[in-house]
């Protein structure tokens, strides 16, 4: 079974600075998804960027952007100019692809992000 | 339309009360999905549904009914739940074939019962 470990709960970085989030998983697939959520204050849980285990290049968003190691099982998210509105829970998430139908997202337990103004 | 719809935002019943969840979405995904979430822990799986049928149920006691009346929405039927449910339920839908895309959340249903 995958499974995904967050294992810092909490964090803090100063606004405009730069933090990151680790995250490493395990499974014995050679293909799969990767993912890190975001669930701020209001409840919903939000896409921040995506990573398929199938590309070497690290995906970027904006001022998200990964380091996926996958010999190491390590999907880390680095924040850049952090922002008050980036204060939220993260989670880091995995997904099989070859269960098709009966595919689901495994999630790490989360880590509680602040943002000191 | 990049919205998944959940009713009622809050719900407090009691023990013996019969309510219900509903969800919905027109993004045309064919995979929704129930998370049921405490307090500062990540989403649990509770079930699947793929194609309006029912492809996983995560050993979810009886209590908890789900049912698929269409594309487009998803229920989650409730009867003689117990303190411990009081929690976060938050609905989720996505394409079933290019799983590389995201799920989609909505925002969840508070529940408390008492």
């Amino acid at each position: 079974a995958q499974t995904v470990t967050q294992s810092q709960p909490e964090m803090s970085v100063q606004e405009a600075e730069t933090v990151t989030l680790s995250c490493t998983y395990d499974t014995s697939e050679s293909d799969y998804y990767l993912f890190w959520y975001k669930q701020p204050p209001s409840r919903q849980m939000i896409l921040v960027i995506r990573q398929e285990a199938y590309k070497q290049q690290n995906a970027t968003e904006n001022r998200f952007s990964v380091n996926f190691q996958k010999a190491a099982k390590s999907f880390s998210l680095k924040i850049s100019d952090s922002q008050l509105g980036d204060a939220a829970m993260y989670f880091c998430a995995y997904r099989d692809i070859y269960t098709g139908a009966n595919s689901k997202l495994t999630f790490g337990k989360g880590i509680t992000l602040s943002v000191r103004p | 339309d990049t919205e998944v719809t959940q009713t009622p935002k809050h719900l407090v019943m009691g023990m013996t009360n019969k309510k219900s969840l509903k969800c919905e979405q027109h993004m045309g995904h064919r995979a929704m999905y129930w998370y049921k979430q405490k307090a500062k822990k990540p989403p649990e799986l509770m079930f699947v549904y793929s194609y309006e049928k029912l492809s996983i149920n995560e050993s979810v006691p009886s209590r908890f009914s789900p049912e698929c009346p269409n594309s487009s929405l998803l229920n989650l039927h409730l009867h003689a739940l117990q303190p411990e449910d009081s929690a976060l339920y938050l609905c989720a839908s996505s394409q079933v074939l290019r799983l590389n895309t995201e799920a989609f959340f909505g925002q969840g249903t508070r529940l408390t019962v008492v």
